[in-house]
């Protein structure tokens, strides 16, 4: 049974340019959640989907929007990229039914740096 | 923004010793949860207290729970050198159950062999 997966595991892009972030929960899940972290910092919370809407958003500029496909699976995106955004960006998978009481499978992470 | 803060930053210990990390927390909470990080990668989940329990076990670890104090500590035993990286506490917040999960700033454990 694969575990969540992301792709592509490291990125270099330029200020200004757009980025898609790619992700496959864990088989049985259908609630993706994405994180941003940065060197040395825990992960924050940018935004979570489920059905293929996004339920829950983090403090994050609309810059960050997302999308989950019928099979689950997510991207990121991010549009005009700053320096500041050079970060791990992390995708977390888990089932709805749990009732937001258990755990979040986490994917490698996706590394990108910003130059 | 982080929930709350991670005590120590950073810990050093011989194999064999134990080792303890504290979190603490601002708001209510559902449960808290702790996960490991190797070297900047994916995390793994390692323990979960809901938040009417004060202590939990699972194998080498040992995790409290004091909600008075909106703090919790991981107790490692017999540490190992795989034990060697970051550790999170995270949380998820009372009356939101879609398991947004909050975490600390982390302790960077090193055991030494």
């Amino acid at each position: 049974d694969a575990g969540v997966t992301q792709s592509p595991t490291h990125l270099i892009k330029t200020r200004g340019q757009q980025v898609t972030l790619r992700c496959s929960p864990k088989s049985g899940h259908d609630t993706v959640s994405w994180y941003q972290q940065a060197l040395g910092q825990g992960p924050q919370f940018i935004f979570q989907y489920y059905e293929e809407e996004e339920r829950q958003r983090g403090n994050f500029p609309d810059r960050f929007s997302g999308h989950q496909f019928p099979n689950y699976s997510s991207e990121l995106n991010v549009n005009a990229l700053l320096l500041g955004d050079s970060a791990l960006y992390l995708c977390a998978s888990s089932p709805r039914d749990q009732g937001g009481m258990g755990e979040q499978f986490f994917g490698p992470g996706t590394r990108l740096t910003v130059l | 923004s982080q929930q709350g803060e991670e005590d120590p930053q950073a810990l050093s210990i011989q194999e064999g010793e134990n080792a303890t990390m504290n979190c603490s927390y601002k708001t209510s909470i559902n449960n808290l949860q702790w996960y490991r990080q190797n070297s900047g990668r994916g995390l793994v989940h390692l323990i979960l207290i809901r938040s009417n329990e004060r202590e939990k076990h699972s194998g080498r670890l040992r995790v409290t729970l004091d909600t008075s104090k909106k703090s919790s500590s991981l107790l490692i035993t017999a540490s190992r050198a795989a034990d060697t990286a970051s550790y999170f506490c995270a949380t998820t917040r009372l009356n939101f159950g879609n398991e947004k999960l909050t975490f600390g700033t982390g302790t960077r454990l090193t055991i030494i062999p």
